[in-house]
């Protein structure tokens, strides 16, 4: 079936770097992405979203941006804190799924080295 | 303030014990969901509640159900649990219509003896 799918499973850097997680999806329909922070022993945390209308997305200290041409979703993290250590899931929905369900990546452990 | 309350954070039931995982939210969304994440693993859906609509994905095993008797409140019922069972088993609660994001709880970690 379809599938949202990471390239690299674990993404080490150094404190103050910028981070960048990549996400790649294979469902053409897909127009609404979202990423997802997960903190060991918690449930994914909302970091942004973005819908297929759009390229890029800022929030703060975050950065998503969509590539829909080749089906690349990325995060960036600027300034990367020891905070920032997590696993980050990428997801997908589409409009015509009216409840919301999501396909999620498979996931990025992200590593903060003080 | 946590918006979407699972109960309890740990649970350990024995092999073929029924368990009944708990999740309210204070966010008046009308989507429930239920995952379930092994460990290392992305989230695997495994229905979701719309108003109180239940959708079934295809192969969520019999084993799972689920009852939502108000909109707040949502439950997951694992009526035989077997040892690959164990898992947390996440909530998230959405708003219905496109584009909404689906917002957690920090999941029930089950453990079957």
């Amino acid at each position: 079936g379809e599938s949202v799918g990471l390239h690299l499973p674990t993404l080490s850097v150094q404190e103050g770097d910028n981070s960048i997680i990549n996400c790649a999806y294979s469902n053409s329909a897909s127009d609404y992405f979202i990423w997802y922070k997960q903190e060991s022993g918690k449930g994914p945390q909302f970091i942004i979203d973005i819908r297929s209308n759009m390229d890029k997305r800022q929030g703060q200290r975050v950065t998503v941006l969509l590539n829909k041409t080749v089906k690349h979703l990325s995060l960036q993290i600027a300034a990367t804190q020891p905070g920032d250590s997590a696993v980050y899931f990428c997801a997908e929905g589409d409009r015509s799924n009216a409840g919301n369900m999501l396909t999620f990546g498979g996931g990025t452990r992200l590593m903060v080295k003080p | 303030d946590a918006m979407v309350i699972q109960n309890p954070r740990y649970q350990v039931t024995q092999f073929g014990k029924p368990v009944t995982l708990s999740c309210s939210q204070t966010l008046n969304h009308n989507v429930m969901y239920w995952y379930q994440q092994k460990s290392s693993q992305a989230p695997k859906l495994l229905f979701h509640y719309y108003d109180k609509d239940f959708n079934n994905e295809a192969d969520t095993p019999d084993n799972f159900q689920s009852r939502r008797p108000n909109t707040s409140f949502c439950f997951l019922d694992i009526r035989s649990p077997g040892l690959g069972d164990a898992a947390m088993y996440l909530c998230a609660t959405s708003l219905g219509g496109y584009g909404q994001p689906q917002h957690f709880g920090d999941g029930t970690r089950l453990s079957i003896l």
